[in-house]
């Protein structure tokens, strides 16, 4: 079946600092979503990637697609405390979003 | 808005107990999950329903039951439970196009 994996597991920066998340998928993907979680909270939303090559902003969030769609990152400029969580990318079928393993960033203040 | 709502918030069941964990939504969404969420492990698929009347499994289903009645719920039911069921429980509704999920705020469940 589908597999989705994430690098790295886990990272710790201090505040201020660039961090980094990656994300692999076995198959070619139809789109890619990505989603935060802080500690104790569910999942929220961030953003979806569909086309080749896909770069997007938000703020100091950059979300990047892969070119040949199977592997995608999260690049976050200048990190916060605010930023504090886990982040996950999805891939799959319409109906069968698969969540990939998760990158949790912890930020020294 | 509501959104997504999940009861209870915590659950303790022993061996063998049967449960069911409630969902609704208030977003007329067609598309509804269920996901399981163990340490290390991520989130994994258990049940998804594309809309009332239709359900499938997922990436995990074994031990549990769904149905789906109605848009706005999405109950899941453990029949027997087991340790191995002890996790924190998300149900998730989107539209259609998968293009956006959002989450309850999750129920945590000790079998014990």
């Amino acid at each position: 079946g589908q597999q989705v994996m994430q690098i790295p597991q886990y990272q710790h920066v201090q505040e201020g600092e660039d961090f980094t998340t990656y994300c692999n998928s076995s198959t070619t993907l139809s789109n890619i979503q990505w989603y935060k979680q802080r500690p104790g909270g569910h999942p929220v939303f961030l953003i979806q990637l569909v086309k080749s090559g896909e770069v997007k902003k938000q703020k100091r969030l950059t979300f990047q697609f892969g070119e040949a769609k199977k592997n995608s990152s999260l690049h976050i400029t200048a990190t916060q405390t605010t930023d504090v969580g886990t982040y996950f990318c999805t891939a799959g079928a319409t109906n069968k979003l698969i969540f990939g393993t998760g990158t949790l960033l912890a930020v020294q203040p | 808005n509501a959104g997504v709502t999940q009861t209870p918030k915590f659950q303790v069941l022993k061996t063998g107990q049967s449960m069911t964990l409630q969902c609704a939504q208030d977003m007329n969404h067609e598309y509804m999950s269920w996901y399981r969420q163990d340490p290390g492990m991520g989130l994994r698929l258990i049940h998804y329903s594309v809309g009332a009347g239709i359900t499938d499994q997922g990436e995990v289903p074994n031990g549990y039951n769904v149905s789906r009645s109605t848009t706005e719920d999405f109950p899941l039911r453990l029949l027997s439970a087991a340790p191995s069921q002890t996790s924190v429980y998300f149900c998730a509704s989107g539209p259609p196009t998968n293009e956006k999920l959002f989450f309850g705020s999750g129920t945590q469940l000790s079998v014990l």
